[in-house]
C-alpha cells in the first residue's frame, strides 16, 4: 500500500519570506499523481498544486511551486513571499492513476507578522 | 453550481445513537467519497462510490454504511455511534476514477460522540 509521510508537524515563517514543507512518499508504481492541499482554519480543503509524475517539469502555481524528485520519492512544496493568509494545514497528497487519494498528515504552517 | 455540500455542519451525539451524514453534490462528478480527519492521521477513506449503485469499502469503513442510490447524493450513515468516532467528515467528489482532476471536497462536519 502507499503511505504519504509529512515529517514536520508544525512550522514557521516570517511574512514575506520563503519556507518549504517536505513530502515523501512509498510507491513501487511509476504513474502517478501527486497534490498538496491547504486548509486554513475555515477547514475547506482546497487544491494548491498538482503534479504528474510523468512529468519532468516542477508545477508552478504563483507563489507556490514544488521540488518533484522521483528516484527519491521526495514532492516538497515551496511557498515564496509568506502571506498571513497562507496559515494554514497543508496536506501531501498520492494518487495512483484510478484509484484512491492517500494523505499525509498534515503540517500546520504559522505565518508570523 | 453549488459544488458538494453537506449537513449538518455540526452534531452531537450521545453514544449508541445513530444519525446520517448527507452529502450531495451537482457537477454530475460519477466519484464520491467520504473522510474523516483526526490530528495526526491527514484524511482517512472511510467509504467511496465510483458511480450510482456501486459503492465500496475504503481503509476506514467500520461503524459507517453508504449507499449511491443518484449521482448527486452519497449519504454517510453511522450505526452506532462510538467515542472514537469523533472526528472531522468530509465528502468529495471528482469527475472519476480515471483521470487526475481535482478532487472537490464539501465543508466538512465536525462530530462529537459523547
Amino acid at each position: 500500500a502507499q503511505t504519504v509521510t509529512q515529517s514536520q508537524p508544525e512550522m514557521s515563517v516570517q511574512e514575506a519570506e520563503t519556507v518549504t514543507l517536505s513530502c515523501t512518499y512509498d510507491t513501487s508504481e511509476s504513474n502517478y499523481y501527486l497534490f498538496w492541499y491547504k486548509q486554513p482554519p475555515s477547514r475547506q480543503m482546497i487544491l494548491v498544486i498538482r503534479q504528474e509524475a510523468y512529468k519532468q517539469q516542477n508545477a508552478t502555481e504563483n507563489r507556490f511551486s514544488v521540488n518533484f524528485q522521483k528516484a527519491a520519492k521526495s514532492f516538497s512544496l515551496k511557498i515564496s513571499d509568506s502571506q498571513l493568509g497562507d496559515t494554514a494545514m497543508y496536506f501531501c497528497a498520492f494518487m495512483m492513476y484510478g484509484q484512491n487519494f492517500v494523505f499525509g498528515p498534515g503540517t500546520r504552517l504559522s505565518v508570523l507578522p | 453550481n453549488a459544488g458538494v455540500t453537506q449537513t449538518p455542519k455540526f452534531q452531537v451525539l450521545k453514544t449508541g445513537q445513530s444519525m446520517t451524514l448527507q452529502c450531495a453534490q451537482d457537477m454530475n462528478h460519477e466519484y464520491m467519497s467520504w473522510y474523516r480527519q483526526d490530528p495526526g492521521m491527514g484524511l482517512r477513506l472511510i467509504h467511496y462510490s465510483v458511480g450510482a449503485g456501486i459503492t465500496d469499502q475504503g481503509e476506514v469503513p467500520n461503524g459507517y454504511n453508504v449507499s449511491r442510490s443518484t449521482t448527486e447524493d452519497f449519504p454517510l450513515r453511522l450505526l452506532s455511534a462510538a467515542p472514537s468516532q469523533t472526528s472531522v467528515y468530509f465528502c468529495a467528489s471528482r469527475v472519476g476514477t480515471d483521470s487526475s482532476y481535482e478532487q472537490y471536497f464539501g465543508p466538512g462536519t465536525r462530530l462529537t460522540v459523547t
